[in-house]
C-alpha cells in the first residue's frame, strides 16, 4: 500500500541532544513538508521541499534542519538550538502543481524533552 | 497578518444543528483549497477539496470566494462523530516560495447530545 511513514511514534530526548525524525513516502510525491503542532494549536510549517536536494524554510525553521537526498525521504533533525522542542511533529507529502495537491500525512512523532 | 486565518471556536452545537466555518487567506496567488479534519492526537485527514463552483459531499458543503479570499465549510444535521478540529488549508505557488501548503490554526467543533 502506498503511504507516508513516520518513525518513531514516540521519542524522548535529553536536553542538549540532537534527534532525527524519519519520514518516508512511497507515493512518488515530489513535495514534502514538516509541521509542528503544539497542544490546542494549529500546524506550523517548519521546512518544505519540492524536489530532491532543494528545500525552503517555513515559518519556524530556527533550531531545525532537514535534508532531501532522496525523493522518498525527508528527515528532520531537531537540534539543541531548538529551545522548546516538545511537540507533535507531522510530515506530509503531495504532488506539485499543476494538479491536485492534496497532502497526505504520516501518523506523527511525539517528541518529549526530558 | 497570518496567511490563513480561522475562528478557533470552540463551536458547541446540539446534534442536528447546522454549523458554518469560515477561513480567510491573504495570498492571492493561492491555487488550491482544502478542508481537513483532525481528531484528538491524530494526523489530519482530508475532508474535502474546495472548488470555485462550490461542492457538496453529503452533509458537507464547501464554498470558495476568490474575490474576497475566503472559503467556507457548512455542516448540516451535525452528528456527535463530527466533533473534531477542522483545518483550512491553502496551497499556493510563487516564484519566491515555490509550492507551499499553509494550514490555518483550526476550528474546534463539539457536537453535544
Amino acid at each position: 500500500d502506498g503511504g507516508i511513514t513516520q518513525s518513531p511514534k514516540y521519542l524522548f530526548r535529553k536536553e542538549g541532544q540532537n534527534v532525527t525524525l524519519s519520514c518516508e513516502q512511497n507515493l512518488n510525491h515530489d513535495a514534502m513538508y514538516w509541521y509542528r503542532q503544539d497542544p490546542g494549536q494549529g500546524l506550523r510549517l517548519i521546512y518544505y521541499s519540492q524536489i530532491v536536494n532543494d528545500f525552503q524554510k517555513g515559518d519556524i525553521a530556527e533550531g531545525y534542519s532537514v535534508s532531501r537526498e532522496k525523493k522518498e525521504s525527508f528527515p528532520l533533525t531537531v537540534t539543541s538550538a531548538q529551545k522548546n522542542p516538545t511537540a507533535f511533529y507531522l510530515c506530509a507529502s503531495s504532488i506539485t502543481p499543476p494538479g491536485y495537491t492534496e497532502a497526505f500525512f504520516g501518523q506523527g512523532t511525539r517528541l518529549t524533552v526530558v | 497578518r497570518k496567511e490563513v486565518e480561522q475562528d478557533p471556536g470552540p463551536f458547541n452545537v446540539p446534534e442536528g444543528a447546522t454549523v458554518a466555518f469560515n477561513c480567510t487567506y491573504s495570498n492571492s496567488a493561492s491555487q488550491s483549497f482544502f478542508w481537513y479534519r483532525q481528531d484528538c492526537r491524530k494526523e489530519p485527514k482530508l475532508l474535502m477539496s474546495v472548488y470555485s463552483s462550490g461542492n457538496e459531499d453529503g452533509r458537507f458543503t464547501a464554498q470558495l470566494n476568490r474575490a474576497s479570499q475566503y472559503i467556507s465549510l457548512l455542516i448540516r444535521d451535525s452528528k456527535l462523530s463530527d466533533s473534531a478540529t477542522y483545518l483550512c488549508v491553502v496551497n499556493y505557488l510563487s516564484m519566491e516560495y515555490g509550492n507551499k501548503l499553509v494550514f490555518g490554526a483550526g476550528t474546534i467543533l463539539r457536537v453535544k447530545s
